[in-house]
């Protein structure tokens, strides 16, 4: 069964240092996203991807994250520098067709990255 | 913004029991997606609901969107261990508009121990 990608599944850091965050979505998704999430909380959109085009990253820190598909495929997220409330963590989905407000368009999600920040 | 709330945030039943967790909207729901999560893992998609009224089964999940579309609920029959975990909703989030953006805005989740 076709199945989510996401390397490293742990990740301890000092603040300050930079860390990237590996996607592979299922074979033939358009759509990327990459959420965050805190323990104890539900997740949080940073980033949406229409194949290498990005629809949505009005939640993304920009002044510390940055997000790139390059070929429409595989996704890296990036921390540059780490903090400690970055502590949380890192889900990659896809999703087979385009999206839309209202419209039913299911995302797989992968096993996500846990990120420690020390 | 769109928020969610989910009660109970946790709950404790006993194998064989029935269950409900809820999940109200501040707004009205465009589209209403029920995920479950083991701890540490990813989401697995459950249901989703659009219409008001909708009322979606698999296997021994029953998910409801109310009439308003404000409010969702899932119900478990007769619990089994291997239903423990959270369960998430989310839903399409108006604030993102055209372009294809369906980012979804998610509760926090409500916590289920099966006891043996």
């Amino acid at each position: 069964e076709a199945e989510v990608a996401q390397s490293p599944r742990y990740k301890i850091t000092e603040k300050s240092q930079a860390v990237a965050f590996w996607c592979d979505p299922i074979s033939g998704h358009a759509t990327l996203y990459w959420y965050r999430q805190i323990l104890g909380q539900g997740p949080e959109l940073l980033v949406q991807f229409q194949d290498e085009s990005v629809v949505d990253d009005s939640q993304l820190p920009k002044d510390r994250f940055s997000a790139e598909r390059l070929k429409g495929v595989d996704s890296t997220l990036k921390i540059q520098p780490a903090e400690l409330g970055d502590s949380a963590m890192y889900l990659c989905a896809s999703s087979f067709q385009v999206g839309g407000r209202g419209r039913f368009n299911e995302q797989f999600f992968g096993p996500g990255t846990r990120l420690t920040v020390l | 913004s769109q928020e969610l709330e989910q009660s109970p945030q946790s709950l404790i039943v006993q194998e064989g029991k029935n269950l409900t967790i809820n999940c109200t909207s501040s707004k009205t729901l465009y589209g209403l997606y029920w995920y479950k999560q083991k701890y540490g893992e990813g989401l697995i998609f459950l249901m989703m609901l659009q219409k008001g009224g909708e009322e979606k089964s698999h296997e021994k999940i029953t998910a409801k969107l109310d009439e308003k579309k404000q409010q969702s609920s899932l119900h478990i029959t007769a619990s089994q261990p291997s239903h423990a975990g959270i369960y998430l909703c989310g839903a399409d989030d108006p604030r993102y508009s055209g372009g294809g953006a369906d980012g979804l805005t998610f509760g926090k989740g409500t916590h289920l121990i099966i006891q043996p």
